[in-house]
């Protein structure tokens, strides 16, 4: 299986604070990353797919970049609505695997 | 647009099988261009993914849970559903269900709400 780490595990920040979580792959996955946005008691929501196309109706604060083994992604001006928890996933073999999360909170 | 739902028992004994369905709303299941999946998270171990279906019957399954998982889809009902044997407190979690696009890269959109199912006696 394909391994995602992801970092940091967790981050404080503050509105309006531009944010960068990494996401590695165990080998390479091309371009075949997705990211999620979750927020407490509710299911994932896809923010970006193919590592740097931004799901309709998504706010272009947020962007996604990099391919084979290293992805970020980036939330240019952090708003309140922001603080969740985020994946990654990748689908480049099967079984999908996914990150462990990174937890964005307010500082 | 398309809309998930989990349902089934929140409960289930240790040893016994797991039985999830997912209804899909707002779209057919039968639609050439999708799988079908099962998805479930527990606070300790993050997003595992359980395996897909496609509305003609073909299925992966994910190798750590293969033993052990079934999926299977009614196109009549517009629904898939996930049955999971010999249950253990490990197999307690949120389940969900999601569609993904077939197609090179697959993400997951939408998902279900999800349901929790505890394993206990």
């Amino acid at each position: 299986d394909i391994q995602m780490t992801q970092s940091p595990s967790s981050l404080s920040a503050s509105v309006g604070d531009r944010v960068t979580i990494t996401c590695r792959a165990s080998q390479s996955i091309s371009t075949y990353l997705t990211w999620y946005q979750q927020k407490p008691g509710k299911a994932p929501e896809l923010l970006i797919y193919v590592a740097s196309s931004l799901q309709s109706g998504v706010p272009s604060r947020f962007s996604g970049s990099g391919s084979g083994t290293d992805f970020t992604l980036t939330i240019s001006s952090l708003q309140p609505e922001d603080f969740a928890t985020y994946y990654c996933q990748q689908s480049y073999s099967l079984p999908y695997t996914f990150g462990q999360g990174t937890k964005l909170e307010i500082k | 647009q398309v809309q998930l739902q989990e349902s089934g028992p929140g409960l289930v004994k240790p040893s016994q099988t797991l039985s999830l369905t997912c209804t899909v709303s707002g779209g057919s299941i039968s639609s050439a261009g999708y799988y079908w999946s099962w998805v479930r998270q527990d606070p300790g171990k993050g997003l595992e993914w359980i395996g897909y279906i496609h509305y003609s019957g073909k299925t992966f399954y994910n190798p750590s849970l293969k033993s052990r998982v079934t999926i299977s889809v009614d196109t009549s009902k517009n629904q898939f559903s996930l049955k999971l044997t010999s249950v253990t407190a490990a197999d307690t979690a949120v389940y969900y269900c999601a569609r993904s696009v077939r197609s090179g890269s697959n993400w997951f959109d939408p998902w279900g709400q999800g349901t929790l199912v505890t394993v206990s006696s």
